[in-house]
C-alpha cells in the first residue's frame, strides 16, 4: 500500500534555529497536512494545503512557521527560529480529495527535540 | 480548547472480551468522525468512521456508535485481540482539518 513518508525521523537542534522537515505524500493526492503532537497530549492541526497555497490553518501556525511544495513530490513544514515548546512530533498527512470518505493517510512523523 | 474529549487516558481489557472506547465532543458542526489507531513511533491509521447521519458503522471486529444528541460516540471492538493493543484517536472533521482528542492507550491483555 502507498504511504506517506517522512523525514528525518529523529531531529535535533537549538532553540532559534531553523528546521525543515520533510514529507513525500503519496502520489496521487491532492490535500497535503501537517498535524503535531507534544508529548502526553492531543494531535493538533496546523496547516492544509491544496493547489499550492494554505487552505486552512490554525493558531498555531503562527509566522514562525511556513509550507512549501518546492517540486512535485516534496512537501515540507519549516520552523524559522524553533523555540522549547516547538519539541513534538510532527505529522504529515495527505488524502486524494476532500470528500468526507476520503481517508487521511500519516506519515510515521518526524521528532523535533529543541534544545 | 477540546472540541474532541476522550476521557479515559488508557483501558485494559482481557483478549476475548470486548473493548468500548469512548469520545464526546463539543461543537455540533462536525459531521464526521472517525477513530484512528497509533502504534508507537508510528503514524495514526485509519481504522473506521461515521458519518453524522448514522447512528452505527461496523467493519469486522470494530463498530463504532454514535449518538448525536449526547454528542458520544463509541467504538466496540469484539473480540478483542493482543494486536488490538494500541493509542486510539477518537477524531471530528470541521471544515478541512481534523479536530483529534488525546488518545485513550488499550492494553489487550492475554
Amino acid at each position: 500500500e502507498p504511504e506517506v513518508t517522512q523525514t528525518p525521523s529523529h531531529q535535533v537542534t537549538q532553540m532559534g534555529q531553523e528546521v525543515i522537515l520533510r514529507c513525500v505524500p503519496i502520489s496521487n493526492h491532492l490535500y497535503f497536512y501537517w498535524y503535531r503532537q507534544i508529548l502526553g497530549q492531543k494531535v493538533e492541526f496546523l496547516v492544509s494545503f491544496y493547489n499550492n497555497e494554505i487552505s486552512e490553518k490554525s493558531e498555531i501556525f503562527d509566522d514562525q512557521f511556513s509550507v512549501e511544495r518546492p517540486d512535485g513530490s516534496n512537501f515540507t513544514l519549516k520552523i524559522r527560529s524553533t523555540k522549547l515548546e516547538d519539541s513534538a512530533m510532527y505529522f504529515c498527512a495527505s488524502r486524494k480529495g476532500v470528500s468526507l470518505n476520503e481517508k487521511l493517510f500519516f506519515g510515521s512523523g518526524t521528532q523535533l527535540s529543541v534544545l | 480548547d477540546q472540541q474532541v474529549k476522550q476521557n479515559s487516558p488508557s483501558l485494559s481489557v482481557q483478549e476475548g472480551r470486548i473493548s468500548i472506547l469512548n469520545c464526546d465532543y463539543t461543537n455540533s458542526m462536525f459531521d464526521y468522525f472517525l477513530w484512528y489507531k497509533k502504534y508507537p513511533a508510528e503514524g495514526p491509521t485509519f481504522l473506521i468512521s461515521i458519518s453524522s447521519i448514522k447512528d452505527k458503522n461496523e467493519d469486522g471486529r470494530f463498530t463504532v456508535f454514535l449518538n448525536k444528541s449526547a454528542k458520544h460516540l463509541s467504538l466496540h471492538i469484539v473480540p478483542s485481540q493482543p494486536g488490538d493493543s494500541a493509542v486510539y484517536f477518537c477524531a471530528a472533521q470541521g471544515g478541512y482539518a481534523l479536530n483529534f482528542g488525546k488518545g485513550t492507550s488499550l492494553l489487550v491483555t492475554p
